[in-house]
């Protein structure tokens, strides 16, 4: 199984910060990311696939990149709607997922 | 726009089956392009995909290694759905239940999902 680790598990943040979450993979898996965001009762919600590709409608202070084993997702300014919790996917071979990061008012 | 729409029961006894269902609006679940998932969240919000279905000229399955001897996931091309079945639940099956779209012929990410079903375990 590919493991993926995330990095910070939890990030106070104010509005306005840039804020980057890191995702590591136990093998390469090449470009075969996607980043979600998820809030509290709800689904997660796709973000960004492929590393780097920001799905349609998602805010364009967004951005993921990264290939191999090593990833980032940052959010440029972050906004009140942004505090949630974040996970990273590989779909390489199968799936499997980061354990997240919780995004918190500072 | 798809929508993906759960219903089943949200308490289920130990040994028993856990049986869930996903309605599709503004897509097909015999789109040869796309693929139906569940996914699952266990409370510490560890999220485990469990296994799809999928048709490319006929119907496909795959189903994760930890799940793979007690899940099947079947389409209902009448009603443009698709059911999750995991028999012999324990507490360990206990978690919030989502289905999810995907693309292509291997598994990749989920652009669309359900609203999410809490199931407990319980006698």
């Amino acid at each position: 199984d590919i493991q993926m680790t995330q990095s910070p598990s939890t990030l106070a943040a104010s509005v306005g910060d840039r804020v980057t979450i890191t995702c590591r993979a136990s093998q390469s898996i090449s470009s075969w990311l996607a980043w979600y965001q998820q809030k509290p009762g709800k689904a997660p919600k796709l973000l960004i696939y492929k590393a780097s590709i920001l799905e349609s409608g998602v805010p364009s202070r967004f951005s993921g990149s990264g290939s191999g084993t090593e990833f980032t997702l940052t959010i440029s300014s972050l906004q009140p709607d942004d505090f949630a919790t974040y996970y990273c996917q590989q779909y390489n071979f199968y799936v499997t997922f980061g354990g997240g990061t919780k995004v918190e008012i500072k | 726009q798809v929508q993906l729409q759960q219903s089943g029961p949200g308490l289920v006894r130990p040994s028993q089956t856990l049986s869930l269902t996903c309605v599709i609006s503004g897509d097909s679940v015999s789109d040869n392009r796309a693929a139906w998932n569940w996914i699952r969240q266990s409370p510490s919000g560890g999220l485990e995909w469990l296994g799809r279905t999928y048709y490319r000229s006929q119907w496909y399955n795959d189903y994760a290694e930890s799940v793979k001897s007690r899940i099947t996931i079947d389409p209902d091309t009448s009603k443009n759905q698709f059911s999750l079945h995991l028999n012999s639940v324990t507490s360990d099956d206990a978690a919030v239940y989502f289905c999810a779209r995907d693309w292509g012929v291997s598994v990749s990410f989920f652009d669309s999902w359900g609203q999410g079903t809490l199931v407990t375990v319980s006698s």
